[in-house]
């Protein structure tokens, strides 16, 4: 089984809703990063998150990590089409900081 | 906050040549860098981990004849395609590390979209 599991795959929500991505991992977690990619383009960094129990906002989105550090979820409050793209969840699992090992991503598109 | 840049953007190059990917920190210096790979549609697969003055860590899978990886300084890794063959064809991109200055965050280049013909 895939040790950072993502879900869903792919979302599609109205403008103005609330959505979530769940991110697990099957390892305790040094350090969970969130980024967001438009197809084909590099990544955007979002979030990091160490400490069990830590939550961090920024703008609309939020991200929480479990009391446990192995999973964590990313909320949009009031999504727009700016929104959209692929969030990728990456997971420190060697406490190495940088070499992360990625969830397969989830799609998300806003609809009017 | 830190930059890192991915040259060239996108290469298209025939079978059975070479392609040189760079990856550049421009304002800070890095260690270690790290090489990923991702198909269409799919999540970002680490092939190697970059370090300076050494030899390159390979994951499972991942030929080293194949992908030559060079970090001959602080603030450039290179990746290259050896003998491109069409199923290289892929999104490559690189992230870096500061060292130093007890930073966390894994920064990542633009990506390189390489089609092989």
């Amino acid at each position: 089984s895939q040790e950072l599991e993502q879900s869903p795959q792919s979302l599609i929500v109205q403008e103005g809703k609330n959505l979530t991505i769940n991110c697990t991992s099957s390892k305790t977690l040094y350090g969970l990063y969130w980024y967001k990619q438009k197809y084909g383009e590099g990544l955007i960094f979002l979030m990091m998150l160490q400490k069990g129990g830590e939550e961090k906002s920024h703008e609309k989105i939020t991200a929480k990590l479990d009391e446990k550090k192995q999973q964590s979820s990313l909320h949009i409050t009031a999504s727009q089409p700016s929104h959209a793209g692929i969030y990728l969840c990456g997971a420190d699992t060697a406490g190495t900081a940088s070499k992360l090992t990625f969830g397969t991503g989830t799609r998300l598109q806003v609809t009017l | 906050g830190a930059v890192v840049s991915q040259h060239p953007s996108w290469v298209i190059c025939k079978s059975g040549t070479s392609v040189k990917i760079e990856c550049r920190s421009l304002d800070f210096q890095a260690t270690t860098m790290f090489w990923y790979r991702q198909f269409p549609k799919q999540s970002l697969m680490l092939m190697a981990t970059s370090n300076e003055g050494s030899k390159a860590t390979y994951e499972q899978g991942v030929e080293k004849d194949k992908f030559l990886i060079n970090h001959a300084s602080l603030t450039l890794s290179t990746l290259t395609v050896t003998s491109a063959h069409p199923e290289d064809s892929s999104f490559y991109i690189c992230s870096a590390r500061r060292t130093g200055g007890g930073g966390t965050e894994a920064f990542f280049g633009q990506g390189t979209r390489l089609t092989v013909v």
